[in-house]
């Protein structure tokens, strides 16, 4: 899977909307962008994930530059639950048993200001 | 109803031991996964396991093994306890199909201490 730079960590005042940019220049064409969230001493959690457009669910929106180099996670309300590490992953469409297991990086720690 | 429940959340232990840590997934999934993540808080995959195929990650020593005795279940089994096993564990699940969003849910981690 290709690589990915995240800023080490971000603050945010909180119902400001968090931006948490991602890079991942050696992205390939079949590699989804994914963004996942491991709030304190749990579990990971999926957010959302995209290809080539927008995208935008309940909890936040993903924005992919045209020429899919890069990507921002957007939480347009940022809450004092949002403090989190925040990850972004690149990871190829399926192929084959076992392929979605997840490579994670350093991932983004945001800390929710209020 | 918890989605993936691990146990024990806590497990502390001696060096040369051998402990296990239940997974269980009540989403029908076909794929199942163990992570360790260290006191840097690096989260690394350790095994991919559907009903067909085990995929193992070739930096976890063969003192870690998995076992799965049905599809809602993986239990991690390790042998000789070291120090540097100390980190938490997670499980997770995914539907490993073509096409499919293959978004992983995450168990709430057990949390191994080896003194």
């Amino acid at each position: 899977d290709a690589k990915t730079t995240q800023p080490t960590s971000m603050d945010c005042a909180e119902g400001r909307a968090a931006n948490l940019p991602c890079n991942h220049s050696t992205i390939s064409g079949n590699e989804y962008v994914y963004w996942y969230r491991q709030i304190h001493s749990q579990g990971p959690q999926y957010i959302i994930h995209g290809l080539k457009n927008n995208e935008t669910n309940e909890m936040a929106s993903l924005i992919i530059t045209e020429d899919r180099k890069s990507s921002t996670l957007i939480l347009p309300h940022a809450t004092l639950r949002d403090t989190a590490v925040y990850y972004c992953i690149v990871r190829v469409a399926y192929s084959g048993a076992g392929s979605y297991q997840l490579t994670f990086g350093k991932g983004t720690k945001l800390s929710v200001i209020p | 109803d918890t989605a993936v429940s691990q146990t024990p959340k806590y497990l502390v232990t001696q060096m040369g031991n051998d402990k296990s840590i239940k997974c269980e997934q009540n989403l029908g999934h076909d794929t199942m996964y163990w992570y360790k993540q260290d006191s840097k808080k690096f989260l690394k995959i350790m095994f991919s396991y559907n009903n067909k195929e085990l995929i193992i990650n070739e930096t976890v020593p063969n003192r870690f093994s998995p076992k799965s005795p049905d599809k809602a279940h993986l239990n991690l089994h390790i042998n000789s306890l070291e120090l540097g096993d100390s980190a938490v564990y997670f499980c997770a699940s995914s539907q490993d199909l073509a096409g499919g969003l293959g978004e992983q849910f995450f168990g709430p981690g057990t949390r191994l201490t080896v003194l």
